[in-house]
């Protein structure tokens, strides 16, 4: 089966780190681009994060640009959010996301949604 | 605020059209970027709806329909269903921001 699986949210202090993966199946995912979008409680959806294929080029939105850095592991078929300087904001719901696209830059769109997982940020 | 503007709600009864907007600006709709719909149930993820402005993935009923024309997008949805009750959003590149943005949500209500 087509699958994203999100794990490693919970419940995290302000100032603090945490780690969320996403294990894909069912496709081959080295040959995609992969992206995190995240949901508030009762809000819209929020893109984060971006990695190529490779692991070799990344990208961020500016709300998390130096605390978050996303990765992949093309052998464990796994993506990766780290996550450091925690803030009461980056409270949400984080989606693992599949890119396809036209074949040109502005015409990605997400084919591909994990379930998401919950972070929390309260002291 | 989110970089696109869509209406927080539309609603209309069984069997009726309903459009919902998407505007945007000259550095994201306004461009070649594509447009794309997603539909979300409560405690769900995003479903892609249609992709590329006006294209339908496998699966997607033909009720379903987009459209862009300058810095605006538009999602239709004919013979509406008491099932299409849902938040539905919209998508695309901002080249200024060199990132992806969506829409603030449009909650869809089937009376």
């Amino acid at each position: 089966e087509v699958q994203l699986v999100e794990s490693g949210g919970g419940l995290v202090e302000p100032g603090g780190s945490l780690r969320l993966s996403c294990a894909a199946s069912g496709f081959t995912f080295s040959r995609y681009w992969m992206h995190w979008v995240r949901q508030a409680p009762g809000k819209g959806l929020v893109w984060v994060s971006r990695i190529n294929d490779h692991g070799s080029s990344t990208s961020y939105a500016d709300s998390v640009k130096g605390r978050f850095t996303i990765s992949r592991d093309n052998v464990k078929n796994t993506v990766y959010m780290q996550m450091n300087s925690l803030r009461a904001e980056d409270r949400a719901v984080y989606f693992c996301v599949r890119e396809e696209s036209s074949g040109y830059l502005g015409s990605e769109y997400f084919d591909l949604w994990g379930r998401g997982t919950l972070v929390t940020v309260s002291s | 605020q989110s970089v696109l503007t869509q209406p927080p709600s539309v609603s209309g009864a069984p069997g009726q059209r309903v459009t919902i907007s998407c505007t945007g600006s000259s550095s994201n709709i306004g461009t070649i970027n594509d447009v794309h719909w997603y539909q979300q149930f409560p405690g769900t993820a995003p479903k892609l709806l249609i992709y590329a402005n006006n294209n339908r993935p496998s699966g997607v009923p033909d009720r379903f329909s987009g459209s862009k024309s300058g810095t605006s997008a538009s999602l239709a949805i004919t013979g509406l269903q008491a099932e299409d009750e849902a938040d539905y959003y919209c998508q695309s590149y901002d080249s200024s921001l060199s990132g992806w943005v969506f829409g603030g949500g449009t909650k869809l209500t089937v009376l």
